[in-house]
């Protein structure tokens, strides 16, 4: 069974702190690791995964296989940081997501 | 606005009674999802199909039924046995990474 937990329901940071976003997962294999973000009235997209290593709007995110952890880092937060943010793995063939419950980051002025 | 459309925006439904959200895509994706999105629950997998005409039950399928016999549309049928259909409901289409429609919002008056 594979499952992905994010802690903090809401995280509320001020503009220009750095803010960190928790996800730890659960899963017997080799996974993949993704963040999905929802702004407000927006769709839910893509904002990053592990295998591309890349930064996306300042986030990046390390997988570290031995906490069994992704979480998700910014070093000095914007207010347009602000929005919902999931943890997501998929784990074998099948190219199904588990997500996370999600996480509400505030940044405030 | 293309991609992947969902309509309607907004249902109502008085209990017993079956509903379908229409769910299309013009991407050319194989694999197609439909999820369930609860405040506090992130999103869970209810059914998903990898080509047209197969489908697999999700985490949460009972009370749903499904459809994929083209391969731009994968309807989701809400039927009287789900017992708190209310939500707000998620299509999204693709493999390596996953696009997301707009949402249904359901309400059972």
């Amino acid at each position: 069974a594979q499952r992905v937990t994010q802690p903090e329901k809401l995280l509320s940071v001020f503009k220009g702190a750095p803010v960190e976003l928790k996800c730890n997962y659960s899963y017997s294999g080799s996974p993949e690791l993704f963040w999905y973000v929802q702004y407000s009235r927006q769709r839910l997209q893509l904002l990053l995964r592990h295998i591309s290593r890349e930064s996306i709007k300042g986030f990046t995110a390390d997988l570290n296989k031995g906490e069994t952890s992704f979480h998700l880092k910014k070093p000095f937060a914007q207010e347009e940081d602000s929005a919902m943010y999931y943890c997501a793995l998929r784990g074998g063939s099948n190219y199904k997501l588990t997500f996370g419950k999600g996480t509400l980051l505030t940044v405030n002025p | 606005d293309g991609g992947i459309t969902q309509s309607p925006k907004y249902l109502f439904r008085k209990e017993g009674q079956n509903v379908t959200l229409s769910c299309e895509q013009n991407l050319n994706h194989d694999a197609m999802y439909w999820y369930r999105q609860d405040p506090g629950q992130g999103l869970r997998l209810i059914y998903y199909s990898q080509i047209v005409n197969d489908f697999q039950k999700g985490d949460i399928a009972e009370g749903y039924s499904v459809s994929r016999e083209k391969k731009e549309s994968f309807p989701l049928t809400v039927t009287s046995a789900q017992k708190n259909p209310t939500a707000f409901y998620l299509c999204a289409s693709g493999r390596d990474e996953q696009f997301f429609g707009p949402g249904t919002r359901l309400t059972v008056l």
